[in-house]
């Protein structure tokens, strides 16, 4: 069973720093492609980072560019998102999310997200 | 990059039927046939319920289908079931650097 198990979520201030990590299990970690997806409190999905599965192939949202850094241990079968210079916008609800192989583009699995509260 | 324009709501009585649109653009939804469909229960993580456009996951009820036209994808859902009341979000690729794009959400109510 596709398993992926959110963490390092909780309460920052403005200008602060958080790093997210999930936990995967129940596949080959290392095969498939990873992306974080967030969603504000009563709001819709936002597509915030895309990497391939080897890193080789990195992609975020203009929302966070130059703010988060997304990157992977396929050893330890976990994924990671280092959020700095946090701000009250990106409060949200952050869901660890798994491509499909290659060959198409949709996300097959999620996590069960860990909550991001930037306030001061 | 905009979201995908959904309606804010759709509601339907049990066994009738309810569909949901999804307006992108020529560089999303026009552009590949990479529409998938999410549904969401309060409080719970999105669950996989159309992708490829019109292509069901093994164990998705045969209730639900999906289609494409032009720059607008649709979700219908047939039959519908008290279960079946939640929110649903398309989502579409649209290229490399961007990769996905989501819609804003269509609440279905079971009345």
């Amino acid at each position: 069973e596709v398993q992926l198990v959110e963490s390092g979520g909780g309460l920052v201030q403005p200008g602060g720093s958080l790093r997210l990590s999930c936990a995967a299990s129940g596949f080959t970690f290392s095969s498939y492609s990873m992306n974080w997806v967030r969603q504000a409190p009563g709001k819709g999905l936002e597509w915030v980072s895309y990497i391939s599965s080897s890193s080789s192939t990195i992609y975020y949202a203009d929302s966070v560019k130059g703010r988060f850094t997304i990157s992977r241990d396929n050893a330890k079968n976990s994924l990671y998102l280092q959020m700095n210079s946090l701000r009250d916008e990106d409060t949200a609800v952050y869901y660890c999310a798994r491509d499909t192989p290659s060959g198409s583009y949709y996300v097959d699995y999620w996590g069960q997200g860990t909550l991001v509260t930037v306030s001061s | 990059q905009s979201a995908l324009t959904q309606p804010p709501s759709a509601s339907g009585s049990p066994g009738q039927s309810v569909t949901i649109s999804c307006t992108g653009t020529s560089s999303d939804v026009g552009g590949y046939n990479y529409v998938s469909w999410y549904q969401q229960h309060p409080g719970k993580a999105p669950k996989l319920m159309i992708y490829e456009v019109s292509k069901r996951p093994s164990g998705v009820p045969d209730r639900f289908s999906g289609s494409k036209s032009g720059n607008t994808a649709s979700l219908t859902v047939s039959g519908l079931q008290a279960e079946d009341e939640a929110d649903y979000y398309c989502s579409s690729y649209a290229g490399s650097n961007i990769h996905y794009v989501f819609g804003t959400g269509t609440k279905v109510t079971v009345l």
